[in-house]
Parts: structure tokens; sequence; C-alpha cells
């Protein structure tokens, strides 16, 4: 099973500020990296796919980049709906893993 | 508009059974592949089974193989979940997802898009 890392698991930030999250897969798995944003009582959302594909209507100051193992979610300048919780997830094979999730919070 | 509604979840007893729905709207449901996600209290997102548009073809998290059964009637739009011999550790939210997929070239890559509101099971005596 491919195992996902995200670092960190929980960040403070202000708004305005550039922030990069980060997921490492346990083993090559191309550019098969999606990233999720969830809300507090809410499903996840998707953000991007493919490692660098922004999702329609998703704003363009998120952006992914990486790929076989290290990848990298960037928002340029943090706006305020954007404090939420932010998960990567592997679709290079069964079981479709995770990572833990980066918690990203008001400083 | 695209959408997914789950239901079903309740408050079942250690070693019970429930059944979990998902209907699809806005879309052709019959053309995609689904999935089954939970997440328990405060916790991460934790896939737990997958089903082709057929569903000929079926996935298990090792968590629940053996226990749960996904399954599809493509001629009512639903997706549903049937869990068995449920534990405390059950205890989640449970959402089914839409799989969606695209052609790069010779790679074929997958996401969740959308996701339902999700469904809350809880296992407690």
């Amino acid at each position: 099973d491919i195992q996902m890392t995200q670092s960190p698991s929980s960040l403070s930030a202000s708004v305005g500020d550039r922030v990069t999250i980060t997921c490492r897969a346990s083993q090559n798995i191309s550019s098969y990296l999606n990233w999720y944003q969830q809300k507090p009582g809410k499903a996840p959302n998707l953000l991007i796919y493919a490692a660098s594909s922004l999702q329609s209507g998703v704003p363009s100051r998120f952006s992914g980049s990486g790929s076989g193992t290290d990848f990298t979610l960037t928002i340029s300048s943090l706006q305020p709906e954007d404090f939420a919780t932010y998960y990567c997830q592997q679709s290079f094979s069964t079981p479709y893993s995770f990572g833990q999730g980066t918690k990203l919070e008001i400083k | 508009e695209v959408q997914l509604v789950e239901s079903g979840g309740a408050l079942v007893q250690p070693g019970g059974s429930l059944r979990l729905s998902c209907v699809a709207s806005g879309f052709t449901f019959s053309s995609y592949e689904m999935n089954w996600v939970r997440q328990a209290p405060g916790k991460g997102l934790e896939w737990i089974s997958y089903i082709t548009s057929s569903g000929g073809t079926i996935y298990y998290a090792d968590s629940v193989k053996g226990r749960f059964t996904i399954s599809r009637d493509n001629a009512k739009n639903s997706l549903y979940l049937q869990m068995n011999s449920l534990r405390a550790e059950d205890t989640a939210v449970y959402y089914c997802a839409r799989m969606k997929s695209l052609w790069f070239g010779e790679f074929r890559y997958s996401w969740f898009d959308p996701w339902g509101q999700g469904t809350l099971v809880t296992v407690s005596s």
C-alpha cells in the first residue's frame, strides 16, 4: 500500500501570506496526486487533480506541482475563506490513500 | 446540478448491520465509477471502497473487507454500502464520491468529484 505523508500537520498564517503544503508518497506515483480542501462540517472539495491541473471554479491563487514522490500545494495570497484543512490523495493504485491533513489556521 | 445525497446513517450497536444509500442526480450515473470514503470524528479521510460503472469490478480497504459490500443500481441512480459486523472503530461520517477520470496521453488520471454531504454512522452500545 502507498503511504501519503503531509507536512506540516498544522500551520498558522496571515491573510495575504504565501503558503506551501508538502505531500510525500512512499513510492513513485507519477502525477497521480489530487488535493482537496475541507471546511468544518462540510464534505471535501477538489482543488487540484493530476498534480497540477486546477479544478474549474477554483481560484488561481491555488497551484500544485511535483511528480514522482514529492508534491506541493501553494496558495499564493491567503484569503479569509482559505482557512481550512487540506488533504492530498493518490490515485495511482488502490487503496486510494490520503495524507493525514494539514490544518491551516489564522495567525 | 451534479449532486450526491447520502442517507441511512444511524446509531447501531456493535455487531449490528446498516445499509447506506447514495442517490445521484445531474449526471449520467451509469457512466461513472463510484467510491465510499469515511471520516472518523476529528480524524482524516479514509477511502474504503470502489465500484466500476457496471459493478463488475470492486475493491475494498483491508479495514472493511469481508464486512462491507458495495453495490449499485444504475436504473435507480443509486450507490449502496451494506455494513455488517459493525465495530466501534467504524464510527464515522460516510461520504459517497464520484470518480472523474481524464486521459493525458497514455495516462488515465482519476479524482473524487463531487462528494455527497455525508451521513453519520455511530457504533455504540
